[in-house]
């Protein structure tokens, strides 16, 4: 079946460290990949859709200069978190929708932990 | 904003016994899916509904569909205690999927 990967599953650094989390599809072509943020207990909140070989759509509230996307090929997909503060830990998840097929379930990576210090 | 609420929030039951979960949404839908999430780990899609359709069936899952209410369940049948985790319903906006607040479902030996 379609696989994600996304790497690293987790992460702990110092305040004012940025971060960047990559987000691979391993069998297929992702023209969209989706980012969201997930606080423990709580259901997923989107931040921002990735499109490739053009800027990402982001979610109302969501600082595109603090999370910055970046979709350079149709299996990579990376979100940097810049200047990462104590507010900014969360587990974050991404997903990829198989080019093509917008209808079809999207497949999702397992995750990156970030734990700001 | 959060398009579904589902409830309960939280579900405790023994191995064996048959579990629901409900979900239900605010706008027009073409289909509606359920996810499931381990405990610190990514999503896995289970089942999708159509608007067309009332039921769908995949394995011990059952999933059915009130266009008319804007609900949907989710019923596993003989669970077991590796179906222990967080179950979201999901609805698709403008090539979005909305998750719906959660389940977290716990099924003991």
């Amino acid at each position: 079946g379609a696989v994600v990967s996304q790497h690293p599953s987790r992460v702990i650094c110092k305040s004012g460290t940025s971060v960047k989390i990559e987000c691979r599809s391993l069998d297929f072509q992702a023209t969209t990949m989706f980012w969201y943020r997930q606080f423990p207990k709580k259901s997923l909140m989107l931040m921002a859709t990735s499109n490739e070989g053009s800027k990402a759509t982001y979610e109302q509230g969501v600082e595109k200069d603090k999370f910055l996307i970046n979709h350079a090929s149709l299996t990579l997909s990376t979100l940097t978190v810049t200047s990462a503060h104590p507010e900014d830990s969360s587990f974050y998840i991404c997903s990829a929708l198989p080019r093509g097929l917008s209808n079809q379930p999207q497949h999702f990576g397992d995750g990156t932990r970030l734990s700001i210090l | 904003s959060q398009q579904g609420e589902e409830d309960p929030q939280a579900l405790s039951i023994q191995e064996g016994e048959n579990a629901t979960m409900n979900c239900s949404y605010k706008t027009s839908i073409n289909n509606l899916q359920w996810y499931r999430q381990n405990s610190g780990r990514g999503l896995v899609h289970l089942i999708l509904i159509r608007s067309n359709e009332r039921e769908k069936h995949s394995g011990r899952l059952r999933v059915t569909l009130d266009t008319s209410k804007k609900s949907s369940s989710l019923l596993i049948t003989a669970s077991r205690a590796a179906d222990t985790a967080s179950y979201f319903c999901a609805t698709t906006q403008g090539g979005k999927l909305i998750f719906g607040q959660g389940t977290e479902l716990s099924v003991k030996p």
